[in-house]
């Protein structure tokens, strides 16, 4: 059984650019959430994604986008880049249902400049 | 969001028991209590979670109050891989995890 994976590992973007990143879920999740962590900082939920829906959001605007796809692999999408969205995204995979444990991939270290 | 109150940091010597806590005196009756820890360099790992009895699994023990307003994750023999970061998160029908700054424990040889 294969974990959950991202790619890329690291990434370098310019102000103002557009940036795509990728999730692997584990096998058998039907729930993708993503998260941003700043450096020093705990994650920060950005979106959930059960079936193909976003189901549920957090303080983040618009230009943060996502795909869940049928294989269950997913996609944060970023427009218009700012130096704060310079941080660690990290993707989870579960099984819906509150009480369940979420899997976390090892994350893309995104930098703006 | 309930929230949960964590101190900054902790320390405690390899092979020794360790008592993390946590308070979360806002806690609803359908909120779950999950802790998860992060490595340095490494995305959060599920440690455990429970609502309302303790809880044991192979890598630590949740001891729940009665009242559910506070909650400790109990490792029992500490080791140098167990330093990171413990986060200590309710988690409520979205399943949103919100983190706190978490509790930095740190174990000495």
């Amino acid at each position: 059984e294969t974990g959950v994976t991202q790619s890329p590992t690291h990434l370098i973007k310019t102000r103002g650019q557009q940036v795509t990143l990728r999730c692997s879920s584990q096998s058998g999740h039907n729930t993708v959430s993503w998260y941003q962590q700043a450096l020093g900082q705990g994650p920060q939920f950005i979106f959930q994604y059960y079936r193909e829906e976003e189901n549920g959001r957090g303080n983040f605007p618009p230009r943060f986008s996502g795909l869940q796809f049928p294989n269950y692999s997913s996609e944060l999408n970023v427009n218009a880049l700012e130096l704060d969205d310079s941080a660690l995204y990290l993707c989870a995979s579960s099984i819906r249902d509150f009480y369940n444990e979420q899997f976390f991939g090892p994350g893309t270290r995104l930098t703006v400049l | 969001d309930a929230k949960t109150t964590q101190p900054n940091s902790m320390e405690s010597n390899e092979e020794e028991p360790v008592h993390l806590p946590c308070n979360h005196s806002t806690i609803s009756g359908t909120d779950y209590i999950h802790w998860y820890r992060q490595l340095p360099s490494q995305g959060p790992e599920y440690v455990i979670h429970g609502l309302t009895s303790n809880v044991n699994n192979r890598m630590a023990s949740l001891a729940i109050a009665e009242d559910r307003k506070s909650s400790t994750l109990i490792l029992h023999r500490a080791t140098l891989r167990d330093a990171a970061v413990y986060y200590c998160i309710l988690v409520g029908a979205n399943s949103k995890l919100t983190f706190g700054k978490g509790i930095t424990l740190s174990v000495r040889p």
